[in-house]
C-alpha cells in the first residue's frame, strides 16, 4: 500500500539556522499538507497545497516558512531562520479528495 | 474557523470494556470527520472517518456516530485490547479545508 514518507526521520540544527524538511506524498494525491505537534500536544495545522500553490496557511505559517514543489514527487518545508519554538514533529500529510495520509514525521530539535 | 472540542483527555478502561470518546465542532459547515489513531511516536493513522450525510458508520470493533444538529460526533471502541491504547485524535473538516484537530485523548486498556 502506498504511503507518505519523509526525511530525516530527525533533524537537530542551531537556533538561527535554515532546515528544509522533505515529503514525498503518494503519487495520486492532488492535496498535500504540512502539520505540526509539539510534544504531547495535538495535531496544528501549518498549510495546505494544491495545483502548485498554497490554498491555505495558518497563522504559524509565517514569513519564515516556505513550502515547495520543485519536481513531480518532492513537496518541502523550509524554515529560514529556526527559532527554540520551532523544536516539534513535522507532519506531511496528502489526499486525493478527501481521507488525508500522514507520514512519519520529522523530528525537528533547534538548540 | 472551525473550533474542535474533544473529551475526555485521559480514558482508562478494562480490557474487553468499551470506550467512548466525544469531539465537538463549531462550524456547521464542516462535512468531514475522520478519527486517528497516534502510537507513542508514530504518525498519526486515519482508523475511521465519517461524511456529514450518514449518522452512523461501523468497521469491525469501531463505530463512529455523527449528530449533526447537535454538532458532536463520537468514536466507540468495543471489545478493547491492550493494542487500542494510543492517543486518539478527532478533526473536522469542510470542502478541501485543512483539517482541525480536536487536543486528542489517552486511551489506556489494562489487561
Amino acid at each position: 500500500e502506498p504511503e507518505v514518507t519523509q526525511t530525516p526521520s530527525h533533524q537537530v540544527t542551531q537556533m538561527g539556522q535554515e532546515v528544509i524538511l522533505r515529503c514525498v506524498p503518494i503519487s495520486n494525491h492532488l492535496y498535500f499538507y504540512w502539520y505540526r505537534q509539539i510534544l504531547g500536544q495535538k495535531v496544528e495545522f501549518l498549510v495546505s497545497f494544491y495545483n502548485n500553490e498554497i490554498s491555505e496557511k495558518s497563522e504559524i505559517f509565517d514569513d519564515q516558512f516556505s513550502v515547495e514543489r520543485p519536481d513531480g514527487s518532492n513537496f518541502t518545508l523550509k524554515i529560514r531562520s529556526t527559532k527554540l519554538e520551532d523544536s516539534a514533529m513535522y507532519f506531511c500529510a496528502s489526499s486525493e479528495r478527501g481521507e488525508q495520509y500522514f507520514g512519519p514525521g520529522t523530528r525537528l530539535t533547534v538548540t | 474557523g472551525e473550533n474542535v472540542e474533544q473529551h475526555p483527555s485521559t480514558l482508562s478502561v478494562q480490557e474487553g470494556d468499551s470506550a467512548v470518546i466525544k469531539c465537538t465542532y463549531s462550524d456547521s459547515a464542516s462535512n468531514y470527520f475522520p478519527w486517528y489513531k497516534q502510537e507513542l511516536g508514530k504518525r498519526p493513522q486515519l482508523i475511521i472517518d465519517i461524511r456529514s450525510n450518514v449518522g452512523e458508520k461501523k468497521d469491525q470493533r469501531i463505530a463512529v456516530t455523527l449528530n449533526k444538529t447537535a454538532k458532536h460526533f463520537s468514536l466507540h471502541i468495543t471489545e478493547t485490547q491492550p493494542e487500542d491504547s494510543a492517543v486518539y485524535f478527532c478533526a473536522a473538516r469542510g470542502g478541501n479545508t485543512p483539517l482541525v484537530f480536536g487536543k486528542g485523548t489517552r486511551l489506556s486498556v489494562i489487561a
